[in-house]
Protein backbone atom coordinates (compact mmCIF):
# COMPACT_ATOMS: atom_id res chain seq x y z
CA UNK A 1 0.00 0.00 0.00
CA UNK A 2 1.20 3.89 -0.68
CA UNK A 3 2.13 5.63 2.33
CA UNK A 4 2.77 9.60 2.39
CA UNK A 5 5.23 11.05 4.94
CA UNK A 6 5.73 14.18 5.88
CA UNK A 7 8.65 14.26 8.38
CA UNK A 8 8.29 18.22 9.61
CA UNK A 9 4.82 18.54 11.90
CA UNK A 10 5.91 22.78 12.17
CA UNK A 11 7.61 24.72 10.61
CA UNK A 12 8.43 28.65 10.64
CA UNK A 13 9.77 30.89 8.50
CA UNK A 14 10.41 35.01 8.42
CA UNK A 15 7.78 36.65 6.02
CA UNK A 16 9.71 37.45 2.37
CA UNK A 17 11.95 34.29 3.16
CA UNK A 18 11.85 31.20 1.42
CA UNK A 19 10.78 27.90 2.65
CA UNK A 20 10.78 24.71 1.57
CA UNK A 21 8.00 21.52 3.30
CA UNK A 22 9.53 18.26 2.66
CA UNK A 23 7.30 14.83 1.36
CA UNK A 24 8.50 11.44 0.95
CA UNK A 25 5.89 8.63 -0.14
CA UNK A 26 6.67 5.00 -0.65
CA UNK A 27 5.14 3.38 -4.00
CA UNK A 28 5.66 0.22 -6.39
CA UNK A 29 3.96 2.20 -9.28
CA UNK A 30 5.78 4.25 -11.71
CA UNK A 31 2.88 6.34 -13.31
CA UNK A 32 0.89 8.62 -10.36
CA UNK A 33 -0.14 11.83 -9.32
CA UNK A 34 1.32 14.14 -6.84
CA UNK A 35 -0.44 17.15 -5.11
CA UNK A 36 0.29 19.66 -2.42
CA UNK A 37 -2.90 21.13 -0.58
CA UNK A 38 -3.64 24.23 1.47
CA UNK A 39 -5.39 24.49 4.08
CA UNK A 40 -5.74 28.05 5.86
CA UNK A 41 -7.38 28.55 9.33
CA UNK A 42 -10.67 28.70 7.17
CA UNK A 43 -10.63 25.07 6.82
CA UNK A 44 -10.90 24.95 3.24
CA UNK A 45 -8.76 22.46 1.47
CA UNK A 46 -7.08 24.49 -1.66
CA UNK A 47 -5.04 22.52 -4.42
CA UNK A 48 -1.58 24.15 -4.25
CA UNK A 49 0.29 22.54 -7.11
CA UNK A 50 0.15 19.22 -8.82
CA UNK A 51 3.06 16.85 -10.47
CA UNK A 52 2.32 14.20 -12.51
CA UNK A 53 4.99 11.21 -12.40
CA UNK A 54 5.67 10.58 -16.31
CA UNK A 55 6.85 14.48 -16.51
CA UNK A 56 10.38 15.26 -15.45
CA UNK A 57 10.08 19.05 -15.38
CA UNK A 58 9.02 20.27 -11.96
CA UNK A 59 5.51 22.03 -11.63
CA UNK A 60 5.80 25.84 -10.63
CA UNK A 61 2.39 28.25 -9.82
CA UNK A 62 3.27 31.58 -9.12
CA UNK A 63 5.39 31.63 -5.99
CA UNK A 64 4.81 27.79 -5.18
CA UNK A 65 7.53 24.95 -7.40
CA UNK A 66 7.99 21.61 -6.65
CA UNK A 67 11.63 19.57 -6.70
CA UNK A 68 9.78 16.28 -7.45
CA UNK A 69 12.79 13.47 -7.55
CA UNK A 70 11.13 10.10 -8.17
CA UNK A 71 13.85 7.73 -7.47
CA UNK A 72 14.04 9.14 -4.46
CA UNK A 73 10.29 9.40 -4.24
CA UNK A 74 10.64 12.64 -2.89
CA UNK A 75 8.25 15.68 -3.49
CA UNK A 76 9.22 18.72 -1.87
CA UNK A 77 7.11 22.09 -1.77
CA UNK A 78 8.90 25.95 -1.71
CA UNK A 79 7.33 28.76 -1.75
CA UNK A 80 9.20 31.89 -2.26
CA UNK A 81 8.48 35.41 -1.08
CA UNK A 82 6.61 33.91 2.19
CA UNK A 83 3.43 36.03 2.64
CA UNK A 84 1.44 36.22 5.76
CA UNK A 85 -1.35 34.20 3.73
CA UNK A 86 0.64 31.43 3.27
CA UNK A 87 0.60 30.83 7.23
CA UNK A 88 -1.60 27.04 6.72
CA UNK A 89 -1.04 23.98 7.00
CA UNK A 90 0.03 22.06 4.20
CA UNK A 91 -0.86 18.32 2.66
CA UNK A 92 1.10 16.44 0.46
CA UNK A 93 -0.89 14.17 -1.21
CA UNK A 94 -0.45 10.86 -3.91
CA UNK A 95 -2.62 9.55 -6.29
CA UNK A 96 -2.33 6.30 -8.24
CA UNK A 97 -3.22 6.37 -12.04
CA UNK A 98 -3.84 2.88 -11.77
CA UNK A 99 -6.82 2.39 -9.72
CA UNK A 100 -10.04 3.08 -10.83
CA UNK A 101 -11.76 4.45 -7.09
CA UNK A 102 -9.35 7.53 -8.13
CA UNK A 103 -8.54 7.79 -3.97
CA UNK A 104 -5.98 10.37 -2.65
CA UNK A 105 -3.73 9.39 0.46
CA UNK A 106 -2.64 12.07 2.69
CA UNK A 107 0.32 12.95 4.31
CA UNK A 108 -0.36 14.27 8.28
CA UNK A 109 0.64 17.46 7.43
CA UNK A 110 3.28 20.39 8.32
CA UNK A 111 2.03 23.58 9.94
CA UNK A 112 3.32 26.53 8.67
CA UNK A 113 3.68 29.72 10.72
CA UNK A 114 4.75 33.17 8.77
CA UNK A 115 6.43 35.50 10.86
CA UNK A 116 6.30 39.18 10.31
CA UNK B 1 -21.38 27.63 -9.41
CA UNK B 2 -21.22 26.65 -5.08
CA UNK B 3 -18.83 23.76 -5.92
CA UNK B 4 -19.04 21.45 -3.35
CA UNK B 5 -21.05 22.20 -0.13
CA UNK B 6 -21.97 20.73 3.37
CA UNK B 7 -24.87 20.70 5.64
CA UNK B 8 -24.41 21.58 8.71
CA UNK B 9 -21.11 23.11 9.32
CA UNK B 10 -21.69 22.45 13.14
CA UNK B 11 -23.09 20.07 15.23
CA UNK B 12 -22.94 18.59 19.04
CA UNK B 13 -24.67 15.05 19.53
CA UNK B 14 -25.19 13.14 22.26
CA UNK B 15 -23.84 9.96 22.59
CA UNK B 16 -25.99 7.10 20.81
CA UNK B 17 -27.74 10.07 18.93
CA UNK B 18 -28.11 9.28 15.30
CA UNK B 19 -27.57 12.00 12.30
CA UNK B 20 -27.02 12.56 9.02
CA UNK B 21 -24.26 14.66 6.50
CA UNK B 22 -25.50 16.12 3.19
CA UNK B 23 -22.67 16.75 0.64
CA UNK B 24 -23.90 18.39 -2.81
CA UNK B 25 -21.75 19.48 -5.91
CA UNK B 26 -22.85 21.17 -8.67
CA UNK B 27 -19.98 20.25 -11.01
CA UNK B 28 -21.55 16.78 -12.40
CA UNK B 29 -18.72 14.88 -10.91
CA UNK B 30 -19.30 10.95 -10.61
CA UNK B 31 -16.67 10.70 -7.88
CA UNK B 32 -17.44 11.76 -4.38
CA UNK B 33 -15.61 11.35 -1.11
CA UNK B 34 -16.00 11.42 2.71
CA UNK B 35 -12.92 11.95 5.19
CA UNK B 36 -12.57 13.09 8.65
CA UNK B 37 -9.64 14.83 9.63
CA UNK B 38 -8.43 14.40 13.97
CA UNK B 39 -5.11 16.35 15.12
CA UNK B 40 -1.89 14.66 14.28
CA UNK B 41 -3.63 12.29 11.45
CA UNK B 42 -4.11 14.41 8.48
CA UNK B 43 -7.47 13.25 6.74
CA UNK B 44 -8.89 9.63 6.56
CA UNK B 45 -10.73 8.32 3.93
CA UNK B 46 -13.99 7.02 5.53
CA UNK B 47 -16.74 6.04 2.59
CA UNK B 48 -16.80 6.99 -1.79
CA UNK B 49 -18.58 6.60 -4.37
CA UNK B 50 -17.57 6.10 -7.76
CA UNK B 51 -20.51 6.90 -9.31
CA UNK B 52 -24.81 7.31 -8.53
CA UNK B 53 -25.63 4.19 -6.44
CA UNK B 54 -22.60 2.64 -5.53
CA UNK B 55 -20.34 3.29 -2.39
CA UNK B 56 -17.15 1.74 -0.81
CA UNK B 57 -15.82 1.67 2.04
CA UNK B 58 -12.19 3.48 2.84
CA UNK B 59 -9.56 3.74 5.49
CA UNK B 60 -12.22 4.05 8.75
CA UNK B 61 -15.55 2.78 7.92
CA UNK B 62 -16.46 1.61 10.98
CA UNK B 63 -19.19 3.47 12.81
CA UNK B 64 -20.99 5.15 9.51
CA UNK B 65 -22.83 4.49 6.08
CA UNK B 66 -23.49 6.45 3.41
CA UNK B 67 -25.68 6.59 0.28
CA UNK B 68 -25.08 7.93 -3.36
CA UNK B 69 -29.15 7.71 -4.23
CA UNK B 70 -28.02 11.08 -6.49
CA UNK B 71 -25.34 11.76 -8.47
CA UNK B 72 -24.99 15.26 -6.50
CA UNK B 73 -25.39 13.96 -3.31
CA UNK B 74 -23.28 12.08 -0.77
CA UNK B 75 -25.05 11.24 2.77
CA UNK B 76 -22.98 10.44 5.48
CA UNK B 77 -24.49 8.84 8.46
CA UNK B 78 -23.76 8.32 11.80
CA UNK B 79 -26.60 5.56 13.32
CA UNK B 80 -25.10 5.45 17.00
CA UNK B 81 -22.81 8.51 17.84
CA UNK B 82 -19.78 7.93 20.20
CA UNK B 83 -17.23 10.26 21.03
CA UNK B 84 -14.49 8.97 19.33
CA UNK B 85 -16.48 10.05 16.19
CA UNK B 86 -15.56 14.16 17.60
CA UNK B 87 -13.92 15.07 14.09
CA UNK B 88 -14.24 17.34 11.29
CA UNK B 89 -15.64 15.73 8.26
CA UNK B 90 -15.06 16.98 4.80
CA UNK B 91 -16.25 15.95 1.53
CA UNK B 92 -14.82 16.15 -1.98
CA UNK B 93 -15.83 15.38 -5.48
CA UNK B 94 -13.38 14.82 -8.84
CA UNK B 95 -13.75 14.62 -12.11
CA UNK B 96 -13.90 10.46 -13.68
CA UNK B 97 -10.54 11.18 -15.75
CA UNK B 98 -7.57 10.54 -14.20
CA UNK B 99 -5.11 13.24 -12.91
CA UNK B 100 -7.64 15.71 -11.90
CA UNK B 101 -7.62 16.91 -7.97
CA UNK B 102 -10.66 16.22 -5.68
CA UNK B 103 -12.38 19.29 -4.69
CA UNK B 104 -13.33 19.69 -1.09
CA UNK B 105 -16.32 21.28 1.12
CA UNK B 106 -16.02 23.43 3.97
CA UNK B 107 -15.68 20.90 6.30
CA UNK B 108 -18.48 19.72 9.25
CA UNK B 109 -17.58 20.38 12.97
CA UNK B 110 -19.12 17.99 14.80
CA UNK B 111 -18.23 17.04 18.71
CA UNK B 112 -19.88 13.92 20.95
CA UNK B 113 -20.74 14.38 24.20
Amino acid sequence: AQTVTQSQPEMSVQEAETVTLSCTYDTSESDYYLFWYKQPPSRQMILVIRQEAYKQQNATENRFSVNFQKAAKSFSLKISDSQLGDAAMYFCAYRSSMNRDDKIIFGKGTRLHILP
Amino acid sequence: NAGVTQTPKFRVLKTGQSMTLLCAQDMNHEYMYWYRQDPGMGLRLIHYSVGEGTTAKGEVPDGYNVSRLKKQNFLLGLESAAPSQTSVYFCASSYSRLGHEQYFGPGTRLTVT
